[in-house]
């Protein structure tokens, strides 16, 4: 069974800083990877995929790396700003789980001014 | 493109009523839809999955007869919330994909939903 975490809970920055949060799964066969963010009470949007074949994948200041062989994942976000705060989400989608998506408990980030 | 929205974007209802609520994928066709509940401070957890026309394959613990979901057309999937409880309240949220289900799932906003 896939399982999903996300490392830190909870992380506080000021305001310009880069910042990396950290996903890791445990069955590294692997369809996709995807990166969410969630504000309170709203929906998830979605940030960046990244397909097992890939390695990474970029998206204005934010940049998602893939290693499946560790079971990691990485998304970086460059020159935080206060509207960045939210809770991100990494899911997986694998074989072990039917192709269902597995969700991480999120990293909650609030980009102090 | 890829916009799903859902409605009613929030509901409240006393228990023992029936809550139906909408998941529709607007510029695309859905093959397979899905339905998550996310309580407070909690990640999402899949409830249910459908692919258009045939039934609904309910993970582990969920009651198929008070969830009942319908997939009837290509854009267009339901939850409906038979004899709703208190602790049936929670946020609701659909996604839709395109193709199987390990293709690129995109979310509607969710249904908050509170039973009295």
């Amino acid at each position: 069974k896939q399982e999903v975490t996300q490392i830190p809970a909870a992380l506080s920055v000021p305001e310009g800083e880069n910042l990396v949060l950290n996903c890791s799964f445990t069955d590294s066969a692997i369809y996709n990877l995807q990166w969410f963010r969630q504000d309170p009470g709203k929906g998830l949007t979605s940030l960046l995929l990244i397909q097992s074949s890939q390695r990474e994948q970029t998206s204005g200041r934010l940049n998602a790396s893939l290693d499946k062989s560790s079971g990691r994942s990485t998304l970086y976000i460059a020159a935080s700003q206060p509207g960045d705060s939210a809770t991100y989400l990494c899911a997986v989608s694998s074989e072990t789980s039917g192709s269902r998506l597995t969700f991480g408990e999120g990293t909650q980030l609030t980009v102090n001014p | 493109g890829a916009v799903v929205s859902q409605h009613p974007s929030w509901v409240i209802c006393k228990s023992g009523t029936s809550v139906k609520i909408e998941c529709r994928s607007l510029d695309f066709q859905a093959t397979t839809m899905f339905w998550y509940r996310q309580f407070p401070k909690q990640s999402l957890m899949l409830m249910a999955t459908s692919n258009e026309g045939s039934k609904a394959t309910y993970e582990q613990g969920v009651e198929k007869d008070k969830f009942l979901i319908n997939h009837a057309s290509l854009t267009l999937s339901t939850l409906t919330v038979t004899s709703a409880h208190p602790e049936d309240s929670s946020f609701y949220i659909c996604s839709a994909s395109s193709g199987p289900s390990y293709n690129e799932q995109f979310f509607g906003p969710g249904t908050r939903l509170t039973v009295l």
